[in-house]
């Protein structure tokens, strides 16, 4: 069965740090990935997803950035945070349904960022 | 603006009868939907899903009902339970959509009274 990983559970880091989050799935091959944050009373924005090995697809502007190094790897990063970085940081990946054409995301546990 | 709307933030339920969360959408290209539980510091985890060729899909307690014509989707919990206390979220999509994206809305938090 497939599972998704992501570390660390929360963070804790000072304005102006680097910032690395590292998710990675298991049990599949070439799934589609994204990165959501979920800030605090709000509800889930897709900031990046993959389709593949180096193809990173950006939805909003932001200080943050992300990369796929292999296929089931998936980073966020920052080079310098900001204290609106901080949110819950989500990783998915899809899985088609059928022949439909149609996809359900399964979630991580997420990492809690704390910017101060 | 906003593609998938949860227009109530909270919802307040006694044990045992029934829970309705509403979500409506405004994009008529959408054809599948699925609704997510988040409990705090955790992952949403996938609920049901219902597709615009049917009006209803039921598993256990959890039904949803889509009224195409209106736009509009709910999501019924019966008989509520204290563990179903939690963020509920919509979301959609549309077949040849952008890579399996979906849209979400900014979710029902649901709580349960014993």
């Amino acid at each position: 069965s497939q599972t998704i990983h992501q570390w660390p559970a929360t963070l804790v880091q000072p304005v102006g740090s680097p910032l690395s989050l590292e998710c990675t799935v298991e049990g599949t091959s070439n799934p589609n990935l994204y990165w959501y944050r979920q800030a605090a009373g709000r509800g889930l924005q897709l900031l990046f997803y993959s389709v593949g090995i180096g193809q990173i697809s950006s939805e909003v502007p932001q200080n943050l950035s992300a990369s796929r190094p292999q296929d089931r790897q998936f980073i966020l990063s920052s080079k310098k945070l900001l204290l609106s970085d901080s949110g819950f940081y989500l990783c998915a990946w899809s899985v088609s349904v059928g022949v439909s054409g149609w996809y359900e995301q399964y979630f991580g546990p997420g990492t809690r960022l704390t910017v101060t | 603006d906003q593609q998938v709307k949860q227009n109530s933030p909270s919802l307040s339920v006694q044990e045992g009868r029934i829970s309705i969360l509403n979500c409506d959408y405004t994009n008529s290209m959408f054809d599948y939907f699925l609704w997510y539980k988040k409990y705090p510091a955790e992952g949403p985890t996938f609920l049901i899903s219902i597709s615009s060729i049917k009006d209803k899909n039921e598993d256990g307690r959890f039904t949803v009902f889509l009224n195409k014509s209106a736009k509009h989707l709910s999501l019924h919990i019966v008989p509520s339970q204290p563990g179903d206390s939690a963020v509920y979220f919509c979301a959609a999509s549309a077949i040849g959509g952008s890579q399996g994206n979906l849209i979400f809305g900014k979710g029902t938090k649901l709580s349960v009274k014993p």
